[in-house]
């Protein structure tokens, strides 16, 4: 399984753009990335998967390089509301591989 | 969009007994669920993968004797945490993915489990 390496924490403001990028320099040809948010005293929630280029939804974006060795998590605007711990996992789409945490990053977002 | 249910979401009890947690897919089969464990602070830790009519395999270090899993249904595990001690108090959480959808999982809220 790929190893995932993310910050411990970042801080940031409202109204500001956060880029969270995560390592995966092991990742295999079949595994996508994919994050999760999770609130404290509740499950994780996924948010966006991708497996190259840039992916866009209604929460936020994900670049991925051509080599695939790093993903970057783009949170538009953030409000108070988004401070919880984001984790970067490979994921095969479809299927049924277990999910192994790292530590995530656990992100501040300040008045 | 897929829902997985826990219940409960919180439980408090003695040393030495048992625990049952639920984790229901409301609107989609599982034939594969996941079982995770979380200390304050830190990740998810994966204990087990929960499958229909056959055994749970668990992840190493975790007792089996201790966390009985059961799947008796494409809808249905169960998580049992028997003679409880308040080392397993935690917060635990189940997975599933609906196969209908192949983005990502879907988690259950958690059970925060408190043994005196």
């Amino acid at each position: 399984l790929a190893k995932t390496t993310q910050p411990v924490s970042m801080d940031s403001y409202e109204g500001q753009e956060v880029n969270i990028t995560c390592s995966h320099n092991n990742i295999a040809t079949n595994d996508y990335i994919t994050w999760y948010q999770q609130f404290p005293s509740q499950g994780p929630r996924f948010i966006i998967q991708g497996y190259k280029t840039k992916v866009t939804n209604e929460v936020a974006s994900l670049f991925i390089p051509a080599d695939r060795k790093s993903s970057t998590l783009s949170l538009p605007r953030v409000s108070l509301s988004d401070t919880a711990v984001y984790y970067c996992l490979p994921e095969i789409s479809g299927g049924y591989n277990k999910l192994i945490f790292g530590a995530g990053t656990r992100l501040a977002v300040h008045p | 969009g897929a829902v997985v249910s826990q219940h409960p979401s919180r439980v408090i009890c003695k040393s030495g007994t048992s625990v049952k947690i639920e984790c229901r897919s409301l609107d989609f089969q599982a034939t594969t669920m996941f079982w995770y464990r979380q200390f304050p602070k830190q990740s998810l830790m994966l204990m087990a993968t929960s499958n229909e009519g056959s055994k749970a395999t668990y992840e190493q270090g975790v007792e089996k004797d201790k966390f009985l899993i059961n799947h008796a249904s494409l809808t249905l595990s169960t998580l049992t945490v028997t003679s409880a001690h308040p080392e397993d108090s935690s917060f635990y959480i189940c997975s599933a993915r609906d196969q209908g959808n192949s983005y990502g999982y879907t988690f259950g809220s958690g059970t925060r489990l408190t043994v005196v």
